[in-house]
C-alpha cells in the first residue's frame, strides 16, 4: 500500500521568500510521483510530475521538485514567492503499474504574505 | 486542451435523496475517476474505470455506484444521500501521464 505525507497543512511565506513545501511518501516501488495546485474554487492543476527520468523536475509557475529516493522525498520549491501563489498544494503518488490512481496527501494551504 | 466538465458546481440534497454527478471528457481517454475532497483529508478515491462498462472500486466505495456506458462520460450515484456525503467531488480523465480534472461539484446534503 502507498500513503503520502505533507508535512505542515499550512504555510506562511513573505512575497519574494523561498517556498518550500514537504512530502513523503511509503511505497514498496519507486512511484510517480506528483504536486497539484488548488486554487479557490477550482479544481486542480498539474504543477510537476515524476515519472522515473530526471531526479530534479521542473514544473510551471517556477516551481521545481526533486525525487530522493533514500528519502522516500519529493518536497516543493520555489525561489521566490508571489502573491499568486496563495493556494492548497497537494503531493500525490500512484503507483507505475496502475496509472492513474492516485494517492494524495492532506493538503498543504499557501499563505502569502506583503 | 483537454477539457473536463462536471454537470454542477453546486447541488443541494435531502437525506434519502438518489443522487447523480456527471463527468465528461472531451479527449477520449480510456480511464476516469472520482475522489471526494474534504479539509484535512485530501482527496480520496471513490471509483474508477478503465474503460466503457468497467467499473473498480477505490478506497471508499461505500454509499456510491458508478455508471460508464459511454467514453465521455463517467456517472457517479449516490442512491441514497445522507449528510455524510457533504464534500467537494472531484471527476479526473487520465491522458498520456497526466490526470486533468474538473472543476468540481460542492454537493450539501440536508
Amino acid at each position: 500500500a502507498q500513503s503520502v505525507t505533507q508535512l505542515g497543512s499550512h504555510v506562511s511565506v513573505s512575497e519574494g521568500a523561498l517556498v518550500l513545501l514537504r512530502c513523503n511518501y511509503s511505497s514498496s516501488v519507486p512511484p510517480y510521483l506528483f504536486w497539484y495546485v488548488q486554487y479557490p474554487n477550482q479544481g486542480l492543476q498539474l504543477l510537476l510530475k515524476y515519472t522515473s527520468a530526471a531526479t530534479l523536475v521542473k514544473g510551471i509557475n517556477g516551481f521545481e521538485a526533486e525525487f530522493k529516493k533514500s528519502k522516500t522525498s519529493f518536497h516543493l520549491t520555489k525561489p521566490s514567492a508571489h502573491m499568486s501563489d496563495a493556494a492548497e498544494y497537494f503531493c500525490a503518488v500512484s503507483p507505475t503499474d496502475s496509472w492513474g490512481k492516485l494517492q494524495f496527501g492532506a493538503g498543504t494551504q499557501v499563505v502569502v504574505t506583503p | 486542451d483537454v477539457k473536463v466538465t462536471q454537470s454542477s458546481r453546486y447541488l443541494v440534497k435531502r437525506t434519502g435523496e438518489k443522487v447523480f454527478l456527471e463527468c465528461v471528457q472531451d479527449m477520449d481517454h480510456e480511464n476516469m475517476f472520482w475522489y471526494r475532497q474534504d479539509p484535512g483529508l485530501g482527496l480520496r478515491l471513490i471509483y474508477f474505470s478503465y474503460d466503457v462498462k468497467m467499473k473498480e472500486k477505490g478506497d471508499i466505495p461505500e454509499g456510491y455506484s458508478v455508471s460508464r456506458e459511454k467514453k465521455e462520460r463517467f456517472s457517479l450515484i449516490l442512491e441514497s444521500a445522507s449528510t455524510n456525503q457533504t464534500s467537494m467531488y472531484l471527476c479526473a480523465s487520465v491522458g498520456r501521464e497526466t490526470q486533468y480534472f474538473g472543476p468540481g461539484t460542492r454537493l450539501l446534503v440536508l
